[in-house]
Formats: C-alpha cells, structure tokens, sequence
C-alpha cells in the first residue's frame, strides 16, 4: 500500500471548517483514500473514501487532486467533539488480508 | 442499532491464564478483523476472517487464537504464549475484504497483566 504523509498536528476554531491534507504520492491507480479518526481510548471512526471523484457525507468532503497525489479532508463546521487524531490511509483493492496500516496521523486540537 | 460490541471493556490477566475477549456485530458483515495497539502505536493485525469456519493469521498471530462460528461473533484468546499481552484490541468487520469496503471499529478492550 502506498505511503501517506500528514502533518503531525493543527488546531482548528470552534465553527470554522478544517482542512487535513495528506500527501500520498506514490498511490496506484486500484487504491482508495481513506479517512479514520480515533479519540482517546476509543476505537477508530470511519469518516469517508474515495478512489478519484470528490465524496460528500453527512461527517466530511473529501477532495482528492486531479493527479490523486494528495487529498484532503473538510470538516466543514468543527466542534469540540472533532478533536482527534485523524489518519488518512490509501488501501488497495485486494481479495485478502486487507488490512488498514495506519500512520502517525493528524492530532487536531479544536478550540472554542 | 447496528454496531460492533466488544466486551469487557477491561480485562486483566494473571500470568500463565488464557483470557477471552468478546466481539459481536449486528452489521450482516462477512468479514471480521482483530487488531491490536499499543501506546502510541498504529494497528497491527492479529486474525481476519473472511467468512463463518474460516480465519487467516495476520502479522503477529503468535499467542492468540479465534474461531468464527457463526457470522455475528469472533472472539480473540489471548494465551499464556503471548509474552507481551498489555495492549488496546480492536475488533473491525467489513462487509467484505475488497478496498472499497470500509472496516468499522468497536470500542475496544484494554488488557493488563496483574
């Protein structure tokens, strides 16, 4: 599975969206992007993915760069409860063992 | 609603004691996963299973065992062979194992050793 780099850490405003970009340059044309997040001492939350068309739900967007190189995940009005360590994972399209291989992620500090 | 429970939420295990952690959906998901992880830690796959009677060893399935009886439940054993048992486990299910299915998580069961 392809590489992912985020950015360590980002605080965010209470209201105002937060853009988490990840950089996955090395991604294949079969691998979807995906986005978790985990809280403290919970299990980790699906929050969306793709493979090359931007996604809406009713948690985030998802853009993802005409190249597929890099995306980045909106949160379009954060709350207290969206603070969280967020991983942007590429998973590829495989019959077995599909294991998620999580990184070091994004720690995102929303304040009030 | 649906969801995947895993119980206890805590568990502590006596040196030499196999212990039984408990995972169940409701979700109809064919595919299950144990994964585990430590202190800072990504996860790392214990035990998949891609159908009922059927698992696969993951990356570090020394010490543990699972069975997948029936489709709503696969629980983890982690034995007296597994040195090293203190950790966060997760247990996920997907609808099936392809990358366009997305795995979802229980709450976890933390384990320490007494």
């Amino acid at each position: 599975d392809a590489k992912t780099t985020q950015p360590p850490s980002m605080d965010c405003a209470e209201g105002r969206a937060a853009n988490l970009p990840c950089n996955h340059s090395t991604i294949s044309g079969n691998e979807y992007v995906y986005w978790y997040r985990q809280i403290h001492s919970q299990g980790p939350q699906y929050i969306i993915h793709g493979l090359k068309n931007n996604e809406t739900n009713e948690m985030a967007s998802l853009i993802i760069t005409e190249d597929r190189k890099s995306s980045t995940l909106i949160l379009p009005h954060a709350t207290l409860r969206d603070t969280a360590v967020y991983y942007c994972i590429v998973r590829v399209w495989k019959a077995a063992g599909n294991k998620l291989t999580f990184g070091g992620g994004t720690r995102v500090l929303v304040k009030p | 609603d649906g969801g995947i429970t895993q119980s206890p939420k805590y568990l502590f295990r006596k040196e030499g004691q196999n212990v039984t952690l408990s995972c169940e959906q409701n979700l109809n998901h064919d595919a299950m996963y144990w994964y585990r992880q430590d202190p800072g830690q990504g996860l790392r796959l214990i035990y998949y299973s891609q159908i009922v009677n059927d698992f696969q060893k993951g990356d570090i399935a020394e010490g543990y065992s699972v069975s997948r009886e029936k489709k709503e439940s696969f629980p983890l054993t982690v034995t007296s062979a597994q040195k090293n048992p203190t950790a966060f486990y997760l247990c996920a299910s997907s609808l099936g194992t392809g990358g366009n299915q997305p795995q979802h998580f229980g709450d976890g069961t933390r384990l320490s050793i007494l």
